[in-house]
């Protein structure tokens, strides 16, 4: 089946060690995206890239980084986790970046910083 | 920024009963998407609206879509025990946002056997 795949499921770092999550997908979208959703708050989109085209949310702290090297494949990088960087990470698709695209999630990651 | 206003953000109910979850704008949506997710994965989408005034139906769900596009509601028939879940509210704005969502704060359903 179709899906967005993201490894691992849970992560555990210590507080300044980086840590790269990974999400891949077999939908052929074009469009990938990455959330950070705090406990039983909504999903807050950190970025998304068009093919290649990477674009950056005004807020999303310079601590986080990422790479799509192909179409399937996209990578969140936190270069110096801090505590409040705990947080399930989400990494969605979508065919284009349109208002009635469905984003398809993937199952997240749980961050934990120690 | 456009801001989604949900509400209740949490709801504990009765195998049987009804509600309704609601979700607020001042700013119009080109469209809004209705998600459930389950603790531990990610959100499925329910629907899309799209039409001022559109009412869907998914078995006992019904989503309608505000007549000027800014609200949206969710209402679910006698509710069962695999309806728990956080309920998630999500408008495209269009324009420069074109496909981007925007969330509202979620509403945490449990419906007790």
């Amino acid at each position: 089946d179709a899906m967005v795949i993201q490894n691992p499921r849970y992560q555990v770092t210590q507080f300044g060690k980086p840590v790269t999550l990974s999400c891949s997908q077999t939908l052929n979208h074009n469009v990938m995206y990455w959330y950070q959703q705090k406990s039983s708050q909504a999903p807050k989109l950190l970025f998304h890239y068009y093919d290649k085209d990477f674009n950056n949310e005004a807020d999303t702290p310079d601590n986080f980084q990422s790479r799509r090297p192909n179409t399937s494949f996209c990578f969140l990088d936190i270069r110096s986790p801090g505590l409040g960087d705990a947080a399930m990470y989400l990494c969605a698709t979508s065919p284009r970046f349109g208002y009635t695209d469905t984003q398809y999630f993937g199952p997240g990651t749980r961050l934990t910083v120690l | 920024t456009q801001l989604l206003e949900q509400s209740p953000q949490f709801l504990s109910i009765q195998e049987g009963e009804n509600l309704t979850v609601y979700c607020n704008s001042s700013s119009v949506f080109s469209s809004l998407q209705w998600y459930r997710q389950e603790p531990g994965e990610g959100p499925v989408l329910l629907v899309t609206v799209v039409t001022g005034g559109e009412v869907k139906k998914l078995k006992r769900l019904t989503f309608q879509f505000g007549d000027a596009r800014k609200d949206s509601s969710l209402h679910i028939t006698a509710a069962q025990p695999g309806d728990t879940g956080l309920y998630l509210c999500a408008g495209v704005a269009g324009g420069t946002s074109y496909g981007k969502l925007t969330f509202g704060q979620g509403t945490i359903l449990t419906v007790h056997p």
